[in-house]
């Protein structure tokens, strides 16, 4: 079963927008990870934002912030003020603790991805 | 400004030969990850190391695939002999993993094209 679920294959959005980009995820661990990353064309992936599962209040990194909604497992990246840079793929990850026999053994479990366009 | 070095950034090589591609984590870094990523499949898990240790290679396919870190400063994938199914980009990561949540800074990618 999809671990992180990103619906939107695409989204489009007109410059200075905001704009909302989903993500689901799936896990029994109390304790876990969120993650959005970004791929623009040149093929990098950039870190974005991060949300601790027992974070108090969504993370916010300048123009991005993470709708965190626990109790429907959901992580939607929200951009505001949306820029023509900010046309990329972009990704949801998570990382899950793993229980007491995990340690530090734990991985990136990524969505599909959501491909952004922002017109002018 | 501390980056994720990855070459090449681009290889074409014919199929069976041999294809090695290089990581430089950035320097402190405990965990490095090795990811493929192909329209088809995504973003793909290789393998990856915690202190130079390999955790986890489910994701590679062994018997093309071998990923090794003979120092802190260098992560290596092989493929022997490479498939034209082979052809994706590969990305490596890393990040310093204490505990708790931490991002994964990636390299640029080896965008790798087996013909």
């Amino acid at each position: 079963a999809q671990k992180i679920t990103q619906t939107q294959p695409g989204m489009f959005v007109q410059e200075k927008e905001a704009v909302t980009l989903d993500c689901t995820y799936d896990t029994s661990d109390p304790s876990y990870g969120l993650f959005w990353y970004k791929q623009p064309s040149s093929g990098e992936m950039i870190f974005l934002i991060y949300q601790g599962s027992y974070d108090q209040q969504n993370a916010t990194e300048g123009r991005y912030s993470l709708n965190f909604q626990k109790a429907r497992k959901s992580a939607n990246l929200v951009i505001s003020a949306s820029q023509l840079g900010d046309s990329a793929m972009y990704f949801c990850a998570m990382r899950e603790a793993g229980g007491l026999n995990a340690g530090n053994n734990r991985k990136l479990i990524w969505g599909l991805g959501t491909s952004l366009a922002v017109n002018p | 400004d501390a980056r994720v070095t990855q070459t090449p950034r681009h290889k074409v090589t014919e199929m069976g030969q041999e294809v090695t591609m290089r990581c430089q984590p950035i320097l402190g870094h405990n965990t490095v990850f090795w990811y493929r990523q192909t329209m088809m499949q995504g973003l793909e898990l290789l393998a990856y190391f915690r202190n130079r240790a390999p955790l986890d290679d489910s994701g590679m396919p062994k018997d093309r695939f071998s990923a090794e870190m003979p120092d802190a400063t260098l992560a290596t994938l092989k493929i022997q002999p490479s498939e034209p199914r082979d052809s994706a980009v590969y990305f490596c990561a890393s990040g310093l993993v204490q505990g708790g949540g931490t991002e994964a800074f990636f390299g640029q990618g080896t965008r790798l094209t087996v013909v």
